[in-house]
Formats: structure tokens, C-alpha cells, sequence
């Protein structure tokens, strides 16, 4: 069965203090893993996605990696309008699902001035 | 703002009861996913129409059912209604299955 598991459930950090969200996952076949963005009571914001390992992506202070068996959500410098939950997701290619997405339980991150 | 509209945003009722939540995906998205979050549970996938047609199921209850119309908006319906059926349901939608969903704001259901 596809699992995910993202850690830590929370992080409180101080404004410009870097540091990385790690998503790890078990799927049985990966067609792609996705990270989104959910602010409290909104739907999740699409951020990234990553279809093979070794690929990156950046946009301003976030970047997301992928090895074969999990992937990381690197946070530099934050600001406290990144304070979030952070989700992350995989598709798995041979899936009961179809082409629905798994997701984790998410890590709530809390950025302080 | 995603492009995806859900209506409506809150929702009231009683035990028993039934409701229909809609979904319209962004332009020209032919595939439409609908997820349930609560609290201990996370974002649950329900079910998945592409072009009219159911193409996956999750961990859908019996007395959920969906559709997906001709102009390609969808809807959940959700009957017999419980008080552990009450969550934010999501609509997603992408342009076909293999691509990253889009979500809308979502519709908080309070069951009483």
C-alpha cells in the first residue's frame, strides 16, 4: 500500500532561520510527488512538482528535491508570510486510485518575527 | 484564486439529512477530484471524473455518490448524513490525470 509520511508535524521557526521539510514515501511506482501550500480553512496551493530523483525546483525562498525514497522542502531565510501547512502528495503509476493524488499529514510550519 | 469554484462555502445540517456540493473546475480541465479533510484524517481522496466519466475511486462511502455534467462542473452528494461525515470537502481539477490538480477553497460541512 502507497504510504507518506511527512516530518516533523510542526516547526516553529524564527524569521531567516533555514531548514527543510522532509517528505518520505513508499509507492509502487512514482509517476510524480507533489508539494502544496494550505493556509488555515483554504485549499492547498499547488507549489511543485517532481517526477524523477536527483530533480529540483525553486520558486523564491522555497526549493523541493527528490531522491527515490523521499523528498525535501528547503525553506531559506523564511518569513513569516510562510507560515503554512506544507503537503505533500504522490501519483502513483500502477494505483487502484486511478491518478489520484496520496497525501501526507503534512508539517505546520509557524514563522515568528 | 485557483480557477476552481465551489459552492457552497459552509453548510449546516442534521443528521439524516442529504446535501449536494458543486464543483467547477477551472476552463478547459476535463478531470475532477473531490477529497475529504478532517482533522485526524487528512486530504482523503473520494473519487475522480474525467470527461463525464467516474475513472477512480478512493475511500468513498456508499452514501456519497458523484456526477460529472456535459459543461464538465461536478457534484457530490453525500445522504444519510452523521455527525463524523462533517469535514471541508475539496474539488480539484486538472487539465487531464497525469498533470498537478488545482484545488478550490473548499466546503466546510457541520453536521448537527
Amino acid at each position: 500500500e502507497d504510504q507518506v509520511t511527512q516530518s516533523p508535524e510542526a516547526l516553529r521557526l524564527q524569521e531567516g532561520e533555514s531548514s527543510s521539510l522532509n517528505c518520505s514515501y513508499t509507492v509502487s511506482g512514482l509517476r510524480g510527488l507533489f508539494w502544496y501550500r494550505q493556509d488555515p480553512g483554504k485549499g492547498p496551493e499547488f507549489l511543485f512538482t517532481l517526477y524523477s530523483a536527483g530533480e529540483e525546483k525553486e520558486k523564491e525562498r522555497l526549493k523541493a528535491t527528490l531522491t527515490k525514497k523521499e523528498s525535501f522542502l528547503h525553506i531559506t531565510a523564511p518569513k513569516p508570510e510562510d507560515s503554512a501547512t506544507y503537503l505533500c502528495a504522490v501519483q502513483a503509476a500502477n494505483s487502484n486510485s486511478g491518478y489520484a493524488l496520496n497525501f501526507g499529514k503534512g508539517t505546520s510550519l509557524l514563522v515568528t518575527p | 484564486d485557483s480557477g476552481v469554484t465551489q459552492t457552497p462555502k459552509h453548510l449546516i445540517t442534521a443528521t439524516g439529512q442529504r446535501v449536494t456540493l458543486r464543483c467547477s473546475p477551472r476552463s478547459g480541465d476535463l478531470s475532477v477530484y473531490w477529497y475529504q479533510q478532517s482533522l485526524d484524517q487528512g486530504l482523503q481522496f473520494l473519487i475522480q471524473y474525467y470527461n463525464g466519466e467516474e475513472r477512480a475511486k478512493g475511500n468513498i462511502l456508499e452514501r456519497f455518490s458523484a456526477q460529472q455534467f456535459p459543461d464538465l462542473h461536478s457534484e457530490l452528494n453525500l445522504s444519510s448524513l452523521e455527525l463524523g461525515d462533517s469535514a471541508l470537502y475539496f474539488c480539484a481539477s486538472s487539465p487531464s490525470s497525469n498533470t498537478e490538480a488545482f484545488f478550490g477553497q473548499g466546503t466546510r460541512l457541520t453536521v448537527v
